[in-house]
């Protein structure tokens, strides 16, 4: 399998303009998770589905973020508009189901993103 | 209050060595998980090692194992025989009730591991 895939790798934005992130989850995952990485706030989870459906977004800084999944192999994550405190590096990860049990998150390799 | 407390920002040890991670918890939900990643400088998250808070053994991969000790809600990871490719960021995570459907990861603050040639 080739892993979860990010594009793009790397953004660099101006302020106000839109972003739009992209993830394809491994196949036969059932879970895919956000999450964006900083120096201060360090690694945070914005959103997660299942089975296409976000289960919980409490993560979501603000309004001018959105995360779509319309079908099980593509995501996207959409800051409109941007600002200079969203750089990050924002990543992808997806997972079987774990209940009781556990299975490991794989994380894509990131999108650094830098807005002026 | 921090869910998941990682307090050596850095730590330098000599290869070779064994090294010693910190890692801290706090949950009142008797099932969870608790994870470790490595994060090397070319940013990937890489899965080490698992421990469930039912598990009666503490957990080994290869040359990682895990220091669980329950009563002291502390998860501490043990890299034996330190090499220099050791060197990265780690951090541990929790998962909090373990059920179908509840997938949350909480991540630490995470270490910074240099291995002295």
């Amino acid at each position: 399998d080739a892993g979860v895939i990010q594009s793009p790798r790397h953004e660099v934005t101006e302020m106000g303009q839109e972003v739009t992130l992209r993830c394809k989850p491994i196949s036969g995952h059932d879970y895919l998770f956000w999450y964006r990485q900083t120096m201060m706030r360090g690694l945070e989870l914005l959103i997660y589905f299942n089975n296409n459906v976000p289960i919980d977004d409490s993560g979501m800084p603000e309004d001018r973020f959105s995360a779509k999944m319309p079908n099980a192999s593509f995501s996207t994550l959409k800051i409109q508009p941007s600002e200079p405190r969203d750089s990050a590096v924002y990543f992808c990860a997806s997972s079987q189901a774990s209940g009781a049990s556990y299975n490991e998150q794989f994380f894509g390799p990131g999108t650094r993103l830098t807005v002026l | 209050a921090q869910k998941i407390t990682q307090t050596q920002p850095g730590m330098f040890v000599q290869e070779k060595e064994a090294v010693t991670l910190d890692c801290t918890y706090d949950t009142s939900d008797p099932s969870y998980g608790l994870f470790w990643y490595k994060q090397p400088s070319s940013g990937e998250m890489i899965f080490l090692i698992y421990q469930g808070s039912y598990d009666q053994q503490n957990a080994t991969e290869g040359r990682y194992s895990l220091n669980f000790q329950k009563a002291r809600k502390s998860a501490n990871l043990v890299i034996s025989a330190s090499q220099l490719g050791d060197s990265a960021m780690y951090f541990c995570a929790m998962r909090e009730g373990l059920s179908f459907g509840n997938e949350k990861l909480t991540f630490g603050t995470g270490t910074r591991l240099t291995i002295i040639p």
